[in-house]
């Protein structure tokens, strides 16, 4: 059974360009999270999905960021405009529609750099 | 909103001296988990606590989860070089479904 997978796993940008992050959840997860990871920074909340509705986007950027998770598809978190602050490790997680209570399975992370 | 707040940040112990994480909440949770992230890696879980009063034991690795469910422990025994790494609690109030983190702390050990 694969695990989370994400891509790119590096991704590098200059300043006004867009950044498109993919993450396929583990079979038969239907819930997704995104967190954002500053080096040497815990784990920042951004998004919780479900399969074609966004449950809690409290932790998301007003402006420039975006999340959706398809009914077919990967979750998709998108970037416009990236500035510099923006270099981060974006991670992935996923868990069962049963136990959206239980641990998350994380995916190895997109490194994104803005140039 | 929601904060989870974890100390030490940082921690360098000799290899076999014992180490201890504490994070506490500024809300009652429903349940706290703990994950463990090596350098350069993704977080993996390691644990999750729901009762009030909970201590649980993996090994060297023993967790305690408060009585007030506002703060929670890890402790390790006799740390060794496979230690190596960032430490992260995790915890969710009651009725959220989001996970908020603690900022880590990371262990280093010295050979």
């Amino acid at each position: 059974n694969a695990g989370v997978m994400q891509n790119p796993r590096h991704l590098v940008r200059r300043r006004g360009q867009e950044a498109r992050l993919r993450c396929s959840p583990m079979k038969g997860h239907s819930h997704v999270y995104w967190y954002r990871q500053l080096p040497e920074e815990g784990l920042k909340f951004m998004v919780y999905l479900q399969k074609e509705n966004i449950i809690d986007e409290s932790g998301m950027p007003k402006e420039r960021f975006s999340a959706e998770f398809p009914k077919e598809g990967p979750s998709i978190l998108r970037i416009q405009q990236v500035v510099r602050g923006d270099s981060a490790a974006y991670f992935c997680a996923s868990s069962p529609p049963s136990r959206h209570t239980g641990e998350l399975f994380f995916g190895e992370g997109s490194r994104l750099t803005v140039l | 909103g929601q904060q989870v707040m974890q100390i030490p940040q940082y921690q360098h112990v000799q290899e076999g001296e014992d180490f201890t994480t504490y994070c506490n909440s500024s809300t009652t949770l429903s349940n706290i988990q703990w994950y463990k992230q090596r350098p350069g890696g993704h977080p993996v879980f390691l644990i999750q606590l729901v009762k009030s009063g909970e201590v649980k034991k993996q090994k060297r690795l023993t967790f305690l989860f408060g009585e007030a469910k506002k703060n929670s422990s890890l402790h390790i025994t006799a740390t060794q070089t496979t230690d190596v790494g960032t430490y992260f609690c995790a915890g969710r109030v009651t009725g959220a479904q989001k996970l908020v983190f603690g900022q880590g702390t990371r262990l280093t050990i010295n050979p």
